[in-house]
């Protein structure tokens, strides 16, 4: 059965950094895509950023980019996300995805239960 | 970046009903288009992927259809459990999700 569990959010100040973790259970991790969305309160669904199973694709979406790195360690079944010059548009819940299909990236048929990121001094 | 439209905001209807949500993407996806629902304080669930695709476990009463730029979710009769937001999301360029649609009753 598959299970995201993410861990790393918190309360930090603007400009500060946090890293984010999520942990996967119940499937062949380095066989698929993973993902960061995120919800701010209240708001709907935002995509962070993507990684290939190899790692070898990362993408990010404008809002995040040059600010966020995606990683992965597939030795411990992770994802990570290296959030740097935090602001409050980064405020949300978290949610670390799972592609739904072996190889390829497009629908998200696990999520994590979110980790909230609040940014506020 | 593609933009996803969906309509209406809010869907009123009574359990029984048939609900039709619309999601119109700016250029096309061709058929790289998923539906989630999600329950207040809960995390969004997959119910269709590649436009018509039932994920595992979603009942026969959501369908989906469309192509390029339009799209629909179907839900043929509605049960008191489906009342909650509803997003479409492509996968066509980069990732984009639409604003959301309430089913209330």
């Amino acid at each position: 059965q598959v299970h995201l569990v993410e861990s790393g959010g918190g309360l930090v100040k603007p400009g500060g950094s946090l890293r984010l973790s999520c942990a996967a259970f119940g499937f062949t991790f380095s066989d698929y895509y993973m993902s960061w969305i995120r919800q701010a309160p209240g708001k709907g669904l935002e995509p962070v950023a993507y990684i290939s199973g190899s790692s070898r694709y990362r993408s990010y979406a404008d809002s995040v980019r040059g600010r966020f790195t995606i990683s992965r360690d597939n030795a411990r079944n992770s994802v990570f996300l290296q959030m740097n010059s935090l602001s409050a548009d980064d405020t949300s819940v978290y949610y670390c995805v799972k592609d739904i299909a072996v190889g390829s990236l497009g629908a998200f048929d696990s999520w994590g239960q979110g980790t909230l990121v609040t940014v506020s001094s | 970046e593609i933009v996803l439209t969906q309509s209406p905001a809010t869907l009123s209807l009574f359990p029984g009903e048939r609900a039709t949500l619309s999601c119109r993407a700016s250029q096309s996806v061709s058929r790289y288009l998923a539906w989630y629902q999600q329950k207040p304080g809960q995390v969004p669930r997959l119910l269709i992927y590649d436009t018509s695709n039932r994920a595992t476990g979603i009942p026969a009463r959501f369908s989906g259809s469309g192509s390029g730029t339009d799209f629909t979710l179907t839900i043929s009769s509605l049960e008191p459990e489906d009342f909650a937001v509803y997003y479409c999301q492509q996968r066509s360029n980069w990732l984009t999700f639409g604003g959301g649609t309430k089913v209330e009753i």
